[in-house]
């Protein structure tokens, strides 16, 4: 079973400072890692993903990730937060065992970039 | 490209009415097809995937189905509506089983449920 586990509900940012949210995960085998946006009454957005190779992967609106194979996380970065950056962020997994291409994402992290 | 939508955006019907929400993929071919429901803008719960025209798998048992009549078509049916069926409900597809690898899943708008 692969399951995701996003630690904080809420993640509060000062315009213009760095923000992580972080993300663990638990797989069989190789994992195959997302981040995902939502913006208020939208389906999911797609900012990246680690499938192989680099372990830091650049993603959509200057957002990166760093998977790090030793403790099983993929916590999503950016240099400096916009206002615009809040919503609601999701982390899943899946791995190449997974014949239905199945995702598990976490439960999400609120980000809030306050002027 | 590829898009996907979904109808209709909004729909606010009675405890035991039945229900029809209908999803399309645009510019693809034999995609891997989900719905999710997304309860009080937080977790996604995974309902059906489908990898082909007429093959459903129902994650969590409910009064809700599922059917794929075309290729790119997922319907979500129910045929009485409960109170706990009000939520958000997402469609998702993804490449299938030919590329030989996982790959994202690309969302649609989504379809506010209000079971009242």
């Amino acid at each position: 079973a692969q399951s995701v586990a996003q630690p904080e509900d809420q993640v509060n940012v000062a315009e213009g400072n760095p923000l992580t949210v972080k993300c663990t995960y638990s797989v069989s085998g190789n994992p195959y890692l997302f981040w995902y946006v939502q913006y208020p009454n939208r389906g999911l957005q797609f900012l990246l993903k680690y499938i192989t190779g680099d372990n830091l992967v650049k993603g959509s609106y200057g957002f990166e990730a760093e998977f790090n194979k030793s403790q099983t996380s993929f916590h999503l970065k950016k240099p400096s937060a916009l206002v615009s950056d809040s919503a609601l962020y999701f982390c899943a997994v899946s791995s190449h065992n997974n014949a239905g291409n199945m995702l598990t994402f976490g439960g999400g992290t609120r980000l809030m970039v306050k002027p | 490209s590829q898009t996907i939508h979904q109808w209709p955006a909004t729909l606010v019907q009675p405890v035991g009415s039945p229900l029809s929400l209908e999803c399309t993929v645009e510019g693809t071919s034999n995609p891997n097809l989900y719905w999710y429901r997304q309860a009080a803008g937080r977790g996604l719960q995974l309902l059906f995937y489908s990898v082909g025209i007429g093959q459903i798998s129902s994650e969590v048992p409910q009064n809700l189905s599922a059917s794929r009549p075309q290729d790119r078509q997922f319907i979500l049916s129910s045929k009485k509506l409960l109170l706990s069926d009000s939520g958000f409900y997402l469609c998702a597809w993804s490449l299938g089983l030919t590329s030989g690898r996982s790959n994202e899943q690309f969302f649609g708008p989504g379809t506010r449920l209000t079971v009242l």
